[in-house]
């Protein structure tokens, strides 16, 4: 089975702009997971997504949203791009039923300068 | 907030001994799970514990957990340069929602 696959790999912005980061799950897997990464508050949850349905949310401003697609690819949105938005954004999916193990993808690394 | 927090933050040790990392949580679980990432990578999920057992063996590999400490292991044994990574436990929290540790780095010597 192919992994999870995030797109692009890298992407810098500049304030103020707007981004949108793409997510695949592997093949048969529902729920996809979001986080960021930084240096300095580590693994912070985003957002899950099961069935195109948000099933919970972490504590991040409305800037941060995300959606499902009917083939449980997901996309995540940040919008009004801060200097401290710049991160390594995970994704990982799972089968979405109990506490299974996530599988994630490499991440996209955000610079906003 | 993180549930879980390891212990020590970085660990440098010489090829082919022993790493151990240890990860204590707050609140009750279900299981604990242990993830490894290189340099700029995803995570890989190394292990899952259920709350119920009290040490799981994979590989070289060995876990350990003490639910009455809210406590966990992960014992790397005989490390080889490729073991060189972060090491994340990680628990449930919140429904579908797993919670991570800061992590201990660990620099296998040659």
């Amino acid at each position: 089975k192919a992994g999870v696959t995030q797109t692009p790999r890298y992407l810098i912005k500049t304030r103020g702009q707007q981004v949108t980061l793409s997510c695949s799950p592997i093949s048969g897997h529902r729920s996809v997971s979001w986080y960021q990464q930084t240096p300095g508050q580590g693994l912070q949850f985003l957002f899950e997504y099961f069935s195109e349905t948000q099933r919970n949310k972490g504590n991040f401003p409305g800037r941060f949203s995300g959606r499902q697609f009917s083939n449980s690819r997901s996309e995540m949105n940040v919008s009004t791009l801060e200097l401290g938005d710049s991160a390594l954004y995970l994704c990982a999916s799972t089968t979405g039923t109990g506490h299974s193990p996530l599988h994630f993808g490499n991440g996209t690394r955000l610079t906003v300068t | 907030s993180q549930q879980g927090e390891e212990d020590p933050q970085a660990l440098s040790i010489q090829e082919g001994e022993n790493a151990t990392m240890n990860c204590s949580y707050k609140t009750s679980i279900n299981n604990l799970q242990w993830y490894r990432q290189n340099s700029g990578r995803g995570l890989v999920h190394l292990i899952l514990i259920r709350s119920n057992e009290r040490e799981k063996h994979s590989g070289r590999l060995r876990v350990t957990l003490d639910t009455s400490k809210k406590s966990s292991s992960l014992l790397i044994t005989a490390s080889r340069a490729a073991d060189t990574a972060s090491y994340f436990c990680a628990t449930p929290g919140d429904d579908y929602k797993l919670s991570f540790g800061a992590g201990t780095t660990v620099t296998v010597r040659a």
